[in-house]
């Protein structure tokens, strides 16, 4: 079985710009999850969506969005971006949202804003 | 607002002996407790889990131990191998909602 897939993996842009990145589930999973991942906040939660909805969101502003679509496959886009914006950006796919399913991450793609 | 805290950035054993990793919590709502490894560049890998009805969860070298009433859990791989060597994430979440707190992480080095 094909674990959680994300493109790109590496992704350079400047100030200003505006970015999507890509996640594949394992297939069956339904629910999609987006952490950030930096060296001074850690691996902090973005939103989850289950069934092309967004069920939760973390606190980080509006310039961070997603959308899933009906095969479970996620985008998330951020606009405008900034320096602080430059991370590992984690997807990361479980069976649902609910009872006690682990999530299966993704390899991660790396953001560089210059 | 750190709900859940690993307060050792790194630990360091010989192989063959007991690696113990804590982890701590505050939000009474979690109880569904996950051990994460993460190597560089990479996502992390699931290790073992632990729902709150349990108080020990074993997998192979892993397991799992949970204490409720301190908001405590701690993961134990025995032996230790220099394979093991990575960065180890707990986390956690209400059993609901994919919602997944971290913790900072803690650096294992197992020397051979």
């Amino acid at each position: 079985k094909a674990g959680v897939t994300q493109t790109p993996r590496y992704l350079i842009k400047t100030r200003g710009q505006q970015v999507t990145l890509s996640c594949s589930p394992i297939s069956g999973h339904r629910s999609v999850s987006w952490y950030q991942q930096t060296p001074g906040q850690g691996l902090q939660f973005l939103f989850e969506y289950f069934s092309e909805t967004q069920r939760n969101k973390g606190n980080f502003p509006g310039r961070f969005s997603g959308r899933q679509f009906s095969n479970s496959r996620s985008e998330m886009n951020v606009s405008t971006l900034e320096l602080g914006d430059s991370a590992l950006y984690l997807c990361a796919s479980s069976r649902d949202a609910s009872s006690y399913n682990e999530q299966f991450f993704g390899p991660g793609t790396r953001l560089t804003v210059l | 607002d750190q709900q859940v805290k690993q307060n050792s950035p790194s630990l360091s054993v010989q192989e063959g002996r007991i690696s113990i990793l804590n982890c701590d919590y505050t939000n009474s709502m979690f109880d569904y407790f996950l051990w994460y490894k993460k190597y560089p560049a990479e996502g992390p890998t699931f290790l073992i889990s632990i729902s709150s009805i349990k108080d020990k969860n074993e997998d192979g070298r892993f397991t799992v131990f949970l204490n409720k009433s301190a908001k405590h859990l701690s993961l134990h791989i025995v032996p230790s191998q220099p394979g093991d060597s990575a960065v180890y994430f707990c986390a956690a979440r209400p059993y609901n909602n994919n919602d997944m707190r971290f913790g900072a992480g803690t650096r294992l080095t197992v020397k051979p």
